[in-house]
């Protein structure tokens, strides 16, 4: 039933490993968004794709790349884990691009770099 | 300076008060959303705003376009409302749907 689910919850590593997260929304949506909420809570986009074409790329170091199987999955890979990665993750989607209603979000994946 | 301000950051309020969240902006929008975050970390959406007014309950939600300004208000507020309040705001135009996060008002609720 979870509308935006994410995998693992919680990613416990060592600095210098590779780590993915996985997201899947069943929600039907066009669009998907990674954030990064650092210590102070603070919530910033990373990416976003519609229909698994990119559309949104902040400046995010290249250790992070993005990947959309499908529409309704949107995976982020992170190469060289740093100290400084250690974050709560937040995937999320909306009807599309430009639209105006809401975006939905997963449950957040905690990394923590070691 | 942030392109979203929150204030204020802490709110420690007793259980029946009223509380206001209050959010200003420096870019133009076209939509403004109000998250809440319980300490669990789940991050849900409470209201997207373009413009007056939403109730939902007992919360209210107020955006004023020409001060880029707007408000969260909860009545009869309950400790299960202890949570982080964020204000997010989409730019006015912007070919996607890019969001801009305020730092957060954390709300405690006492018994």
């Amino acid at each position: 039933d979870t509308a935006v689910s994410q995998t693992p919850k919680y990613l416990v590593t060592q600095m210098g490993n590779d780590k993915s997260i996985k997201c899947e929304q069943n929600l039907g949506h066009d669009t998907m968004y990674w954030y990064k909420q650092d210590s102070k809570k603070f919530l910033k986009i990373m990416f976003s794709y519609n229909n698994k074409e990119l559309i949104i790329n902040e400046t995010v170091p290249n250790r992070f790349s993005p990947k959309s199987p499908d529409k309704a999955h949107l995976n982020l890979h992170i190469n060289s884990l740093e100290l400084g990665d250690s974050a709560v993750y937040f995937c999320a989607s909306s009807q599309d691009p430009r639209s105006t209603e809401t975006q939905y979000f997963g449950p957040g994946t905690r990394l923590l770099v070691l | 300076k942030n392109e979203v301000e929150q204030s204020p950051q802490n709110l420690t309020a007793q259980e029946g008060e009223f509380i206001t969240i209050n959010c200003s902006y420096s870019v133009g929008i076209s939509a403004l959303h109000w998250l809440q975050q319980h300490p669990g970390g789940g991050i849900v959406s409470l209201f997207m705003l373009s413009s007056g007014k939403k109730k939902h309950g007992r919360l209210i939600a107020t955006i004023n376009i020409q001060e880029k300004h707007s408000s969260l208000h909860i009545t009869a507020s309950h400790p299960r409302d202890s949570a982080v309040y964020i204000c997010a705001v989409r730019y006015y135009g912007g070919a996607t749907n890019k969001l801009i996060f305020g730092t957060g008002t954390l709300l405690a609720v006492q018994p």
